[in-house]
C-alpha cells in the first residue's frame, strides 16, 4: 500500500496565479480531508470529501478556494488568484470509514511570490 | 465547536528522561483522541490514540491517559531517545462519520544526548 500520495511536493506561484494540489488516498479509502499548516502552527481543517461529494467545508475560506473528489482520479484542492497569505503546507489525509484514524500524505508546500 | 489547547509549546529533556505533554479539549462530545508526531518537513504520523471508553493506553515507551471528567488527555514518553525529537500534536474529534480532527498547536520536543 503506497500510502496517501500528494503532488506536487513543492509548488511556487506568483500572486494572482492558480494553484492545484492533488491527493490520492490510500487504496480502499474513500474519505479525504484537507488541512492547512502555517509555519510553526498546528493543522487546521479545511474540507472533508467523499467520492463526488463535499461533506463538510466549514474550514474552507469562502472565496478563491474549492475542492473536489471525482469518481475517478485524485482529490483536487484549487486555490485561485493566490496571495502571499496562502503560503503554507497543505496536507491531505484519508480514512477508510470517515471516522477516527486518518493517515496523512507528505504534503504540498505552496510558496507564493 | 471543539477547541484543543496543548502545553507546553516547547520541551527539552535529557536522553533517558520522561516527557509529558498535556492537552485539554472543550467539546464533551469528543470521544477520539489521537497523537501525531511530525519530524521536520515530514508528514504527521499517528503514534498512539485513545477512545473515550478507555482511561489509559500504552505502546512500548509511549502511553496516553484520558480524563473525560476534566476533559484533558496526556502523552507520556519514557526513556526518551534523540530520535524522539520532533513536534507532537494532540487532536480531538467526536469520531462521527466525517468529523474533522481538531489539533492543538503542537509541542516541540528536543531530546539531548
Amino acid at each position: 500500500n503506497a500510502g496517501v500520495m500528494q503532488n506536487p511536493r513543492h509548488l511556487v506561484r506568483r500572486r494572482g496565479q492558480e494553484a492545484r494540489l492533488r491527493c490520492s488516498p490510500m487504496k480502499g479509502h474513500s474519505h479525504v480531508y484537507w488541512y492547512r499548516q502555517l509555519p510553526e502552527e498546528g493543522l487546521k481543517f479545511m474540507v472533508y470529501l467523499q467520492k463526488e461529494n463535499i461533506i463538510d467545508e466549514s474550514g474552507m475560506p469562502k472565496e478563491r478556494f474549492s475542492a473536489e473528489f471525482p469518481k475517478e482520479g485524485p482529490s483536487i484542492l484549487r486555490i485561485q488568484q493566490v496571495v502571499r497569505g496562502d503560503s503554507a503546507a497543505y496536507f491531505c489525509a484519508s480514512s477508510p470509514d470517515g471516522g477516527g484514524i486518518q493517515y496523512f500524505g507528505a504534503g504540498t508546500r505552496l510558496s507564493v511570490l | 465547536g471543539e477547541n484543543v489547547e496543548q502545553h507546553p509549546s516547547t520541551l527539552s529533556v535529557q536522553e533517558g528522561d520522561s516527557a509529558v505533554i498535556k492537552c485539554t479539549y472543550s467539546d464533551s462530545a469528543s470521544n477520539y483522541f489521537p497523537w501525531y508526531k511530525q519530524e521536520l518537513g515530514k508528514r504527521p504520523q499517528l503514534i498512539i490514540d485513545i477512545r473515550s471508553n478507555v482511561g489509559e493506553k500504552k505502546d512500548q515507551r509511549i502511553a496516553v491517559t484520558l480524563n473525560k471528567t476534566a476533559k484533558h488527555f496526556s502523552l507520556h514518553i519514557t526513556e526518551t531517545q534523540p530520535e524522539d525529537s520532533a513536534v507532537y500534536f494532540c487532536a480531538a474529534t467526536p469520531n462521527q462519520a466525517g468529523t474533522a480532527l481538531i489539533f492543538g498547536k503542537g509541542t516541540t520536543l528536543s531530546v539531548s544526548s
